[in-house]
């Protein structure tokens, strides 16, 4: 059972570089989502998908893009990479009433 | 708005120790109660859950109660392991929401 998996699981980029996460699952969830964990703190949500060709900002989607093109992949877009989004980056899913399952995580680095 | 709220940590506690980590919430309605586990280097995990008053859910000898009077659901262990160690998050999601609540995340230290 794969699950949520995300690539790469580590990154460094220079500043101003852009780059893709990939997020994909195979469990037919309808709802998928793309946080941020800052060292030590809580997660924010950044982006989230209610299906595919729907997305929609959670509370901190500044430079950031998002496309669900299909119910398995949600990619995260960085344009400008700036050091502020040096970050782990955890892609979740679930479907109607049922928990969030989460990939293993993106370290980023931003350099 | 809704919101989840944990006690700070780290909680530093011995083997075999009672464990309680506080989780209160706000929220209009009547939501479910989840509390996910980080373990180092990893993503988030479910632990446990409860999806209406009185409930209680259970994993891996963690209990926590769905308690609607005191708007809580405190995780509770008997008897920790090192292997407990960990970050542990309380959350809450509305049926009408698609987000999930996230609380700032409580950080688990089990010393041998």
């Amino acid at each position: 059972n794969a699950g949520v998996t995300q690539t790469p699981k580590f990154r460094i980029l220079k500043i101003g570089q852009s780059m893709t996460l990939q997020c994909t699952q195979d469990m037919n969830h309808n709802y998928m989502y793309w946080y941020r964990q800052d060292p030590g703190m809580g997660l924010k949500l950044i982006y989230y998908s209610v299906g595919a060709g729907i997305t929609d900002k959670g509370e901190v989607p500044n430079g950031y893009n998002v496309s669900r093109s299909t119910t398995e992949d949600f990619p995260l877009r960085l344009e400008l990479a700036a050091p502020s989004q040096t970050s782990v980056y955890f892609c979740a899913s679930r479907t109607a009433n049922q928990p969030q399952h989460f990939g293993d995580g993106t370290r980023l680095s931003i350099l | 708005g809704d919101s989840v709220t944990q006690m700070e940590g780290p909680v530093t506690l011995s083997e075999e120790a009672f464990l309680t980590i506080n989780c209160t919430y706000t929220a209009t309605g009547y939501p479910s109660l989840f509390w996910y586990v980080q373990y180092p280097g990893e993503g988030l995990q479910l632990l446990l859950k409860a999806t209406k008053a009185d409930d209680k859910g259970s994993n891996k000898g963690f209990e926590a109660t769905y308690r609607k009077e005191t708007t809580s659901f405190h995780l509770e262990k008997g008897s920790v392991q090192v292997s407990d160690s960990a970050v542990y998050f309380c959350a809450l999601n509305m049926d009408s929401n698609y987000q999930l609540i996230w609380g700032a995340g409580t950080k688990l230290i089990i010393k041998p």
